[in-house]
């Protein structure tokens, strides 16, 4: 069962343009919600994650929106660089009981510059 | 500080072999978990553990086992492996049992032939 869905699979935007990539979650039990980066070889990374009490939270170039009635939520990278090339994955977790990251499929993003 | 350190970086083995992968937490971090990472999908969740106890395990078979040492190191094993079980796995730790933020390692890549 997947618990969490993550579109789209891979996304090519121009440099200083804008990157979006939507998840959508299941369980209404969760109750946080990170993003993570991964570049190659290398592990994820924790870019900015969001409790279900607030809309929106920003850092930086990083904005998380928080849909709780949908149950979605999305990533928006402004201004997006080069750099910004990455396997991008949201997650949804408890932040009671055990620490299981339940992960979406990814997007591979490409900053063309 | 160091990262989360995890060894060996790579390793192949043949169908029904044994495997031990071994994963230094953060220093002071008291938790670590393992996930499961299949080419070109997201983690998967297969054991937590806290002050060397287990807080959870995900959907895998018992052939997959872990423990947590006195200094929060931590091994997984795996026992007569399949196919199916190459992959890259993943060790994150934190600081607490719950609520935390998980902080990832480098990985290590399985290859079984």
């Amino acid at each position: 069962q997947q618990q969490v869905k993550q579109s789209p699979q891979s996304l090519i935007v121009q440099k200083g343009g804008i990157s979006i990539i939507n998840c959508a979650y299941e369980n209404t039990a969760f109750d946080y919600f990170p993003w993570y980066q991964q570049f190659p070889g290398k592990g994820p990374a924790l870019l900015i994650a969001i409790r279900p009490d607030v809309s929106e939270k920003k850092e930086g170039r990083f904005t998380i929106s928080f849909n709780k009635s949908a149950k979605q939520f999305s990533l928006h990278i402004m201004d997006s660089q080069p750099g910004d090339s990455a396997t991008y994955f949201c997650a949804a977790s408890y932040l009671q009981g055990a620490q299981k990251l339940v992960f979406g499929q990814g997007t591979r993003l490409t900053i063309n510059p | 500080d160091a990262g989360v350190t995890q060894s060996p970086t790579h390793l192949i083995k043949t169908r029904g072999q044994h495997v031990t992968l071994r994963c230094s937490p953060i220093s002071g971090h008291k938790s670590v978990s393992w996930y499961q990472q299949v080419l070109g999908q997201g983690p998967q969740f297969i054991f937590q553990y806290y002050e060397k106890e287990e807080r959870g395990r995900g959907n895998f078979p018992d052939r997959f086992s872990a423990r947590q040492f006195p200094n929060y190191s931590s091994e997984l094993n795996v026992n007569a492996l399949l196919l199916g079980d190459s992959a890259l796995y993943l060790c994150a730790s934190s600081l607490v049992a719950t609520g935390d933020t998980q902080y990832f390692g480098p990985g290590t890549r399985l290859t079984v032939l």
